[in-house]
């Protein structure tokens, strides 16, 4: 199985800041890296698919990369509604696996 | 539209069997992998496992294989997740996930709304 290390655990930031959430996989897969929103109560709901590719209608400050082997995922002029819990996600290999994602609160 | 619509949240107790369920409607039902994602009470996001309708083939992941089995109704259109003997360990709010061949496979990003189970002697 593929274990997937997301970091941090949490993060506060304030209106405006510019934050990034690390993802590192155990084992090669490949690009296939989703990024997930959740709010509390809510399904969660997908950012970006393939490390790098926007959702439609995902705004353009959210975005995803990769550096060596760590993928990054990062958040441009934080919204108020961009408060929530973040997860990384591999699909290269059964069973799909998340990381254990990031509660990003307000400073 | 796709929806994902599940059943209502259920208190049961250690030992006890259940069956929960999705329906789905907007898309055609066999044409997708349909699957399940545990979230304990303030925890993460576990994947589970998924069916696929047009043949019935599942895929479970191995930490809750012999413990839950997932099936699929073509005639209502509706993904099920059972358990035979539920242990307090799963309790949880449970999703249903619409899957696309991306990669081996992914989740869409079609979800149920959710169904809280809890097991509490």
């Amino acid at each position: 199985d593929i274990q997937m290390t997301q970091s941090p655990s949490s993060l506060s930031a304030s209106v405006g800041d510019r934050v990034t959430i690390t993802c590192q996989a155990s084992h090669d897969i490949n690009n296939y890296l989703n990024w997930w929103q959740q709010k509390p109560g809510k399904a969660p709901k997908l950012l970006i698919y393939d490390v790098s590719n926007l959702e439609t209608g995902v705004p353009s400050r959210f975005s995803g990369g990769k550096s060596g082997t760590d993928f990054t995922f990062t958040i441009n002029s934080l919204q108020p509604e961009d408060f929530a819990t973040y997860y990384c996600q591999q699909y290269n290999s059964l069973p799909i696996s998340f990381g254990q994602g990031t509660r990003l609160e307000i400073k | 539209e796709v929806q994902l619509v599940q059943s209502g949240a259920e208190v049961k107790k250690p030992g006890a069997s259940l069956k929960i369920a999705c329906k789905t409607s907007g898309y055609r039902f066999s044409n997708f992998w349909i699957g399940w994602v545990r979230q304990k009470p303030g925890k993460g996001l576990e994947w589970i496992g998924m069916v696929h309708p047009g043949d019935s083939t599942t895929r479970i992941s191995p930490s809750f294989l012999d413990h839950v089995s997932v099936s699929a109704d073509t005639s209502t259109n509706t993904t099920y997740l059972q358990w035979r003997s539920l242990n307090v360990s799963d309790t949880g709010n449970y999703y249903c996930v619409r899957h696309l061949l991306r990669g081996v496979v992914t989740t869409d990003s079609f979800w149920g709304q959710g169904t809280m189970v809890t097991v509490s002697s």
